[in-house]
C-alpha cells in the first residue's frame, strides 16, 4: 500500500535560516504529491502540490520537486520567518481525481526571532 | 465563499455513549472525506463519499463507526459505544469533481472520558 515517510522532528530554526524537510514515499503508479500546513489553532491548508515527475510546486517561498527516481518530495525554503512556525505534513494521493490522501506523521517547525 | 464547516468544534462524552459529528462541505463539491488525527496514529483516512455513495470505507477502524451523506451535501460520522481510544480530532475535507485538492474543515475534537 501507499506510505509517506517524513524526517523526525521537531525542528527549531532561527529566522532567515534555510529550511529542508525531507519526505519520501512508496506508491504504485504515479501519485500526486502534496505538502499541507497546519498553523497553530487553524485547520489543514494545502501549501503546494505536484502531480507528475519533475514538477515543482511552490507557494509562499516554499518549494518542492517531485523526484520519481528517488521517490522524494522534499520541502525547502530559503529564508524562514517566525510566521512559518507550524506543523507540516507530506501527503500523496493515487492518480486521478478524488482519491484519499495518505499522510506522513508531520513535523513541527518552530522559528525563533 | 464559505469553506468546509464542522460541528461541534469540541465534544466531550463518556465512554459507551454514541456521538454524531457533522460536516458541511463546500457548496458544489461532490467528493467528501473523513480523516482522524490523533497523537499516536497521525492523520488517518476513514471514509470517502462520491455524491451520496461511499466507494471507499476502508479506513473505518471498527463497526462502531459509520457515516452517511444525504443530498450530496452534509455528512454525519457516527461513533457508537465510544471508547477512550476514539479520542482524536476528526477532520472533514471536500473536493470538486475534477480536482484532487482537498479543502479541510477546522475539525471536531472528540474527548472520551
Amino acid at each position: 500500500g501507499n506510505s509517506v515517510t517524513q524526517m523526525e522532528g521537531p525542528v527549531t530554526l532561527s529566522e532567515e535560516a534555510f529550511l529542508t524537510i525531507n519526505c519520501t514515499y512508496t506508491a504504485t503508479g504515479y501519485p500526486s504529491l502534496f505538502w499541507y500546513v497546519q498553523y497553530p489553532g487553524e485547520g489543514l491548508q494545502l501549501l503546494l502540490k505536484a502531480t507528475k515527475a519533475d514538477d515543482k510546486g511552490s507557494n509562499k517561498g516554499f518549494e518542492a520537486t517531485y523526484r520519481k527516481e528517488t521517490t522524494s518530495f522534499h520541502l525547502e525554503k530559503g529564508s524562514v520567518q517566525v510566521s512559518d512556525s507550524a506543523v507540516y505534513f507530506c501527503a500523496l494521493s493515487d492518480t486521478g481525481a478524488n482519491s484519499k490522501l495518505t499522510f506522513g506523521k508531520g513535523i513541527t517547525l518552530s522559528v525563533r526571532p | 465563499g464559505a469553506g468546509v464547516s464542522q460541528s461541534p468544534s469540541n465534544k466531550v462524552t463518556e465512554k459507551g455513549k454514541d456521538v454524531e459529528l457533522r460536516c458541511d462541505p463546500i457548496s458544489g463539491h461532490t467528493a467528501l472525506y473523513w480523516y482522524r488525527q490523533s497523537l499516536g496514529q497521525g492523520l488517518e483516512f476513514l471514509i470517502y463519499f462520491q455524491g451520496n455513495s461511499a466507494p471507499d470505507k476502508s479506513g473505518l477502524p471498527s463497526d462502531r463507526f459509520s457515516a452517511e451523506r444525504t443530498g450530496g451535501s452534509v455528512s454525519t460520522l457516527t461513533i457508537q459505544r465510544t471508547q477512550q481510544e476514539d479520542s482524536a480530532v476528526y477532520l472533514c475535507a471536500s473536493s470538486s469533481e475534477r480536482g484532487n485538492e482537498q479543502f479541510f474543515g477546522p475539525g471536531t475534537r472528540l474527548t472520551v472520558l
